[in-house]
């Protein structure tokens, strides 16, 4: 079957940095998306990677895998405003997104 | 990036009626259209995958007669929930993608419907 995983919740501290880490198992790979959710909200896009390697966006980076199925978002400089699930969703071979469950990220002062 | 809107935010309704929620593309064209619901606290749960111009495809465990989807254009889909009862109060999501790469999906605010 199709798997994502993700923790299910993290802490961290304002000003500091923080990883999330995803992990997949699906038929097929097109790619796989972070999302951000805030409480009540849609989600919102926030990273796409279909290649190997590092792809920085301002305070965040997204990191791929594709031989180890796993992914990372980092989160530099934590604002309290980046409280929030972070979503690992990966488009399989038939272009179908796959989502995991959600990271909850609770940002301390 | 591409603008997907959703109406209504919010919907309140008695038991035993039918609600629509519309979803929009603003910007682009929506080749496949996608029907989210997510209750408290839990991830989202895809219900069905529209194409313009076709049936749409239900997951499993979610009843097509109950929840029609329509997709009538490469703008707008709507979802009716017929006879809502109050177990169908949800957060409800629609997205969008166009059909070229990177398949991004993008995502309409919501509709949060109660069903009293």
């Amino acid at each position: 079957g199709q798997n994502i995983d993700q923790p299910t919740e993290m802490t961290a501290t304002e000003g500091a940095i923080v990883q999330i880490n995803c992990t997949y198992q699906t038929s097929g790979f097109n790619g796989l998306f972070w999302y951000q959710q805030h409480a009540g909200e849609a989600p919102t896009f926030l990273s796409y990677n279909v290649l190997d390697g590092l792809e920085e966006k301002g305070r965040f980076s997204s990191f791929l895998s594709r031989s180890k199925g796993y992914s990372y978002l980092l989160l530099k400089e934590l604002q309290m405003k980046d409280s929030a699930s972070y979503l690992c969703a990966v488009l399989d071979s038939n272009y179908q997104l796959i989502w995991g469950a959600g990271t909850k990220l609770i940002i301390k002062p | 990036g591409a603008v997907v809107s959703q109406h209504p935010s919010r919907v309140i309704c008695k038991s035993g009626t039918s609600v629509k929620i519309e979803c929009r593309s603003l910007d682009f064209q929506a080749t496949t259209m996608f029907w989210y619901r997510q209750f408290p606290k839990q991830s989202l749960m895809l219900m069905a995958t529209s194409n313009e111009g076709s049936k749409a495809t239900y997951e499993q465990g979610v009843e097509k007669d109950k929840f029609l989807i329509n997709h009538a254009s490469l703008t707008l889909s709507t979802l009716t929930v017929t006879s809502a009862h109050p177990e169908d109060s949800s957060f409800y999501i629609c997205s969008a993608r166009a059909g070229t790469e990177p398949f991004e999906q993008y995502f309409g605010p919501g509709t949060r419907l109660t069903v009293t």
